[in-house]
């Protein structure tokens, strides 16, 4: 069936890069989807990418996307204590009863001063 | 526009007491999700709904019923609540012909 992995912990130091890797199973998913959930909060849609295309940068978030391996990555260049949360990546369901996005567990970031 | 809200915000129950979770949104968002968040487990669908009156069970439904009687609201009802329902609870919409989810702000229970 379909899945979304990714590891459970990254800690990095502040200003270093962070890069949360993700794999997905349906080759034939159309988007792929980046949210961030902070302590006590709902999550958030932080970014995503388009299946057609290979790379994307927003400021200091750049999403990398291989189709091949289907595996796909979030880079945060210059990492904050801010930019300490859950981050989930998300595929599209195109069937099941998993509504439309299946979510990965979460990678849980910690920056560390 | 406050996107989705949920009431309460916190809730204490004792084994088998019953409440109902109210999910609101003003996006006239066509689809509506609840979630529960579990340490490790991350998120896990209960139910969710692709229009009004219409509800259709997710991964882990039991214990839960779910209503959607107005387009911009979702309730989910607990019946008997059990400790194994202590969670945080989402909902979440989207409108049809998009798959992005805008999550509300989240409902902490606890049974005992």
């Amino acid at each position: 069936g379909e899945d979304v992995e990714q590891s459970l912990f990254l800690s990095v130091r502040e200003g270093d890069s962070s890069v949360i890797n993700c794999t997905y199973t349906d080759s034939s998913s159309t988007y792929l989807y980046w949210y961030k959930q902070e302590p006590g909060a709902g999550l958030q849609l932080l970014t995503y990418i388009f299946s057609n295309m290979d790379m994307k940068q927003d400021q200091r978030l750049t999403v990398l996307l291989n189709k091949k391996d289907k595996h796909l990555s979030l880079r945060i260049a210059d990492t904050q204590t801010g930019d300490s949360a859950i981050y989930f990546c998300a595929e599209v369901n195109y069937g099941g009863s998993q509504g439309n996005l299946i979510f990965g567990k979460g990678t849980k970031l910690s920056v560390k001063p | 526009n406050a996107g989705v809200t949920q009431t309460p915000k916190f809730r204490v129950l004792k084994t088998g007491q019953s409440m109902t979770l109210l999910c609101a949104q003003d996006m006239n968002h066509e689809y509506m999700y609840w979630y529960r968040q579990d340490p490790g487990m991350g998120l896990r669908l209960i139910h969710y709904s692709v229009g009004e009156g219409t509800t259709a069970k997710g991964e882990v439904p039991d214990g839960y019923n779910v209503s959607r009687l107005k387009k911009q609201n979702f309730l989910l009802g607990l019946e008997s609540a059990a400790p194994s329902q202590t969670s945080v609870y989402f909902c979440a919409s989207n409108p049809a012909g998009a798959y992005e989810q805008y999550f509300g702000p989240g409902t902490r229970l606890t049974v005992t």
